[in-house]
């Protein structure tokens, strides 16, 4: 089946640094590609709409020149927090819409990528 | 706007048992999906089962089926023969619309199974 990958499983960075983090598709093309982020016991909530070669729809609430995000290929997608701060401290998970039949409205999720500011 | 509501914050169950998750929804689309995803302490979300909100008959994937009534906007997932390795955090999300659209989630049920 589709694989979505993220890359890094975990990261510890000191407060003001950036972070990086990719989601690739796999075995598959994703001109779109959905960032989330769930904090400590709490539910998976959307930041952002990546579209592959055109601007990232972030969702209100979310800085965007704070989370950067990159589509620049059908298979990638990154996601750069800027100056993070400790409150940017969460877990983070892309996931990409499939279009393999007989279920053509599935998602395929990354494992995630759990940040923590110090 | 679309909501999804997950009342139950914790579960228990039995081993060998079933158990129903409750979800109910919200949305004034006609046209739109539901689906239940396990996420383990690892935090991965594993997909367990999709519901169209045209498809007729109730979505079932081995163990999982899901108990979709439309006029009820309910979608339960109901786990027939609980297993350990079932306890985990259970998230019941919707995709409104057709086309490549993100989910919205609800609030999760963590589930215990309980030898």
């Amino acid at each position: 089946g589709a694989v979505v990958s993220q890359h890094p499983s975990r990261v510890i960075c000191k407060s003001g640094t950036s972070v990086k983090i990719e989601c690739r598709s796999l075995d598959f093309q994703a001109t779109t590609m959905f960032w989330y982020r769930q904090f400590p016991k709490q539910s998976l909530m959307l930041m952002a709409t990546s579209n592959e070669g055109s601007k990232a729809t972030y969702e209100q609430g979310v800085e965007k020149d704070k989370f950067l995000i990159n589509h620049a290929s059908l298979t990638l997608s990154t996601l750069t927090v800027t100056s993070a701060h400790p409150e940017d401290s969460s877990f983070y998970i892309c996931s990409a819409p499939g279009t393999k039949k007989p279920i053509t409205d599935t998602q395929y999720f990354g494992p995630g990528t759990r940040l923590t500011v110090l | 706007a679309q909501k999804i509501t997950q009342t139950q914050p914790g579960m228990f169950v039995q081993e060998k048992e079933a158990v129903t998750l409750d979800c109910t929804y919200d949305t004034s689309d006609q046209s739109y999906g539901l689906f239940w995803y396990k996420q383990p302490s690892s935090g991965e979300m594993i997909f367990l089962i999709y519901q169209g909100s045209y498809d007729e008959q109730n979505a079932t994937e081995g163990r999982y089926s899901l108990n979709f009534q439309k006029a009820r906007k309910s979608a339960n997932l109901v786990i027939s023969a609980s297993q350990l390795g079932d306890s985990a955090m259970y998230f019941c999300a919707m995709r409104v619309g057709t086309g490549r659209r993100a989910l919205t989630f609800g609030s999760g049920t963590r589930l215990q199974v309980q030898p």
